[in-house]
């Protein structure tokens, strides 16, 4: 249990489908992180939100939407997805403090996305 | 941007020593990290480094150069329970701020009996 808990752990969905990953962690983090691995390729980071705004967008497509209602919670909205899209989708969180370089980032335990 | 490479897989045999080694190029570094992570299972955090030198913890050690831009993982005394990938992560400052986390591809250790 790393305190951040994803949901649903697997997910099968059409490419008409609209769907959400939903991320909760319990660490008193003030960032929070989406990140996507696919097989054989590093772990890419989507998203960052630190303090609830958005600060990173690394040229994710728009078919993929995320919301930060608060600092405990992570959603990534899913639409009109392709088969490529299909991966393992990581939240994560961490405390993002200037004055130390040193906090750790947590993971969840991730949400299998198949896109059929 | 940034380049992080790892070797892609290692074998070693149980009780053994195995090192993993990552090389980086960034701007803007601000610590490097090693994760573990089991087969359908999260990455969990093992090792920090933001000076050169080593860092160690237990049957692990992690060692930075900055200047070389290097960084190895250190496994003494092999168990089969440490089969996994082992992830590099260089975290660099932004232009927004935010302390962002790049990852290597990993590298698959296998021990062996």
């Amino acid at each position: 249990e790393t305190g951040v808990t994803q949901t649903p752990r697997h997910l099968v969905m059409g490419m008409t489908n609209k769907k959400s990953l939903k991320c909760e962690q319990h660490l008193g983090h003030n960032a929070m992180y989406w990140y996507k691995q696919s097989a054989k390729k590093p772990l890419e980071l989507m998203f960052v939100y630190s303090l609830e705004e958005r600060v990173e967008n690394n040229s994710v497509p728009s078919r993929f939407s995320p919301e930060c209602p608060n600092s405990s919670h992570l959603f990534l909205h899913l639409h009109t997805l392709q088969p490529e899209d299909s991966a393992l989708y990581l939240c994560a969180s961490s405390q993002d403090d200037v004055s130390d370089s040193g906090n750790t980032i947590y993971f969840g335990e991730g949400s299998w996305l198949t896109v059929v | 941007g940034q380049n992080i490479d790892q070797p892609t897989e290692m074998t070693a045999t149980e009780g053994a020593i195995v090192q993993i080694n990552c090389t980086y190029q960034t701007s803007g570094f601000n610590g490097l990290f090693w994760y573990q992570q089991h087969a359908g299972e999260a990455p969990t955090f093992l090792s920090y480094n933001v000076l050169d030198g080593l860092e160690e913890k237990g049957r692990f050690s992690s060692f930075l150069s900055r200047s070389k831009g290097y960084s190895y993982l250190l496994l003494k005394e092999l168990q089969m329970k440490d089969s996994a990938s082992y992830l590099c992560a260089v975290r660099m400052r932004g232009q927004t701020g935010a302390n962002n986390l790049f990852f290597g591809t990993g590298t698959r250790l296998t021990v062996i009996p």
